[in-house]
């Protein structure tokens, strides 16, 4: 079956330009997280939904990021008045499993290619 | 806080070569640890897992043994081959709070030369 998929891959804005990054789970995949990898690192946590809640957007670097999941499958992350310090890679995973109070952790996230944003 | 600590590279190789990268972690209890692959042009994929101390998880001739009195996790190939040129992270879920999110280490570059 189809993996978790992004779109678009590479998306290039200008500084202050809004841009919205789509990430379509597995189907069935309840939990889905978004993650942003800076060149030559790993990935940062952003944030956390469980079907339609976000659960979790505490890795969130400001507050001109914003993500949503409104019908608890397809994902979008939206970035405002993008900056230069925005440039990276964006991941999306999703995961079968939910977490309940008490983190589940053997839980394999898949991961899509990712979406790499550059801000001029 | 918790945190996961991988060698820097790049590492350069030889076919053949033996291949160690080590990782440690930190953090309250005995996490799940992982190892993740990232191909040129490719998403992250798991390479291999291990859930408890002690256990070692293997997948396409890769091993890494979760020690916790060392507080290891380092990922080894005994013959390595062109195709395994990539970037390794390890990485291990945040303990605590409602989410699984998974903190990782910084990535290391393996180039495998012919």
């Amino acid at each position: 079956g189809a993996g978790v998929s992004q779109s678009p891959r590479y998306k290039v804005a200008k500084r202050g330009q809004d841009v919205a990054l789509r990430c379509d789970p597995i189907s069935g995949h309840v939990s889905l997280f978004w993650y942003q990898q800076a060149l030559g690192q790993g990935p940062e946590f952003l944030t956390y939904f469980q079907n339609e809640a976000q659960l979790d957007k505490s890795g969130l670097p400001s507050d001109r990021f914003f993500a949503e999941r409104p019908e608890g499958s397809v994902s979008t992350l939206k970035i405002q008045r993008t900056q230069q310090e925005d440039s990276a890679v964006y991941l999306c995973a999703s995961s079968l499993a939910k977490t309940s109070g008490r983190a589940v952790a053997n839980n394999e996230q898949f991961f899509g290619p990712g979406t790499r944003l550059t801000v001029l | 806080g918790d945190s996961v600590t991988q060698m820097e590279g790049p590492v350069t190789l030889s076919e053949e070569a033996f291949l160690t990268i080590n990782c440690t972690y930190t953090a309250t209890g005995y996490p799940s640890l992982f190892w993740y692959v990232q191909y040129p042009g490719e998403g992250l994929q798991l390479l291999l897992k291990a859930t408890k101390a002690d256990d070692k998880g293997s997948n396409k001739g890769f091993e890494a043994t979760y020690r916790k009195e060392t507080t290891s996790f380092h990922l080894e190939k005994g013959s390595v081959q062109v195709s395994d040129s990539a970037v390794y992270f390890c990485a291990s879920p945040a303990q605590g709070g409602a989410t699984n999110k998974l903190i990782f280490g910084t990535g290391t570059l393996l180039a495998v030369q012919p």
